[in-house]
């Protein structure tokens, strides 16, 4: 059975702190991974996707990525009120075409 | 605007009673996939399609049918709904490729009585 795990959190950060999201996955042949945002009662939007071993940056969001542990992280610098909601991390299933496998998400809150 | 339509946004109905939910996309995307969503359980995918007239199962697509006879329709059908079935049902696209992200439609909420 495939999975991407992650921390149901909820994880609770105050504001201008830096926010820690982790995930694993099971499948060593999985080449890209999504960061999703997901509002309670919304649909889930994307923030970062990464398929390189290391960093990478898009403005406060840094995603790391390290294959040989099967491990993707997602920091949030400066977290905002704003950023709170569900984060989902999702690996692309090998065997499937264009299939992702999605975490049950992280919960996060930010706290003025 | 580039998006994905889902209609209805919420729905309540009873155990047997034959229900379609749709969903349309404007981007010319090739892959499209319905998914439910549960409390603790994350997403988990009911049926994809890679282009018109080819469709396959995902992992949970008992109780499910669709179609896909025109590219940017994508319709989820309940024959027989049953209470099991109430979640959050959500459809995404996107274009062929492991790297490509998926969009979303705006979810529909269905309860099954």
């Amino acid at each position: 059975q495939k999975e991407v795990e992650q921390n149901s959190g909820p994880l609770s950060v105050p504001e201008g702190a830096i926010a820690s999201l982790n995930c694993t996955y099971s499948d060593r042949g999985s080449q890209s991974f999504f960061w999703y945002r997901q509002y309670s009662g919304k649909s889930p939007e994307l923030i970062m996707f990464i398929y390189s071993n290391g960093d990478k940056e898009d403005g406060r969001f840094t995603a790391q990525l390290n294959k040989a542990s099967q491990y993707v992280s997602l920091l949030i610098r400066d977290s905002q009120p704003s950023d709170s909601a569900t984060y989902l991390c999702a690996g692309d299933d090998p065997g499937g075409y264009n299939k992702l496998i999605f975490g049950a998400g992280t919960r996060l809150a930010v706290h003025p | 605007e580039a998006q994905v339509t889902q209609n209805p946004r919420y729905l309540i109905t009873v155990t047997g009673k034959k229900l379609t939910v749709t969903c349309s996309q404007n981007m010319n995307h090739e892959y499209m996939s319905w998914y439910r969503q549960d409390p603790g359980l994350g997403l988990r995918q009911i049926y994809y399609s890679m282009n018109v007239e080819v469709t396959d199962k995902g992992d949970v697509p008992e109780g499910y049918k669709v179609s896909r006879k025109e590219k940017r329709n994508f319709p989820l059908i309940l024959e027989s709904p049953s209470p099991n079935q109430t979640s959050l049902y959500f459809c995404a696209s996107s274009l062929r490729g492991r790297h490509n992200e998926q969009f979303f439609g705006p979810g529909t909420r269905l309860t099954v009585l």
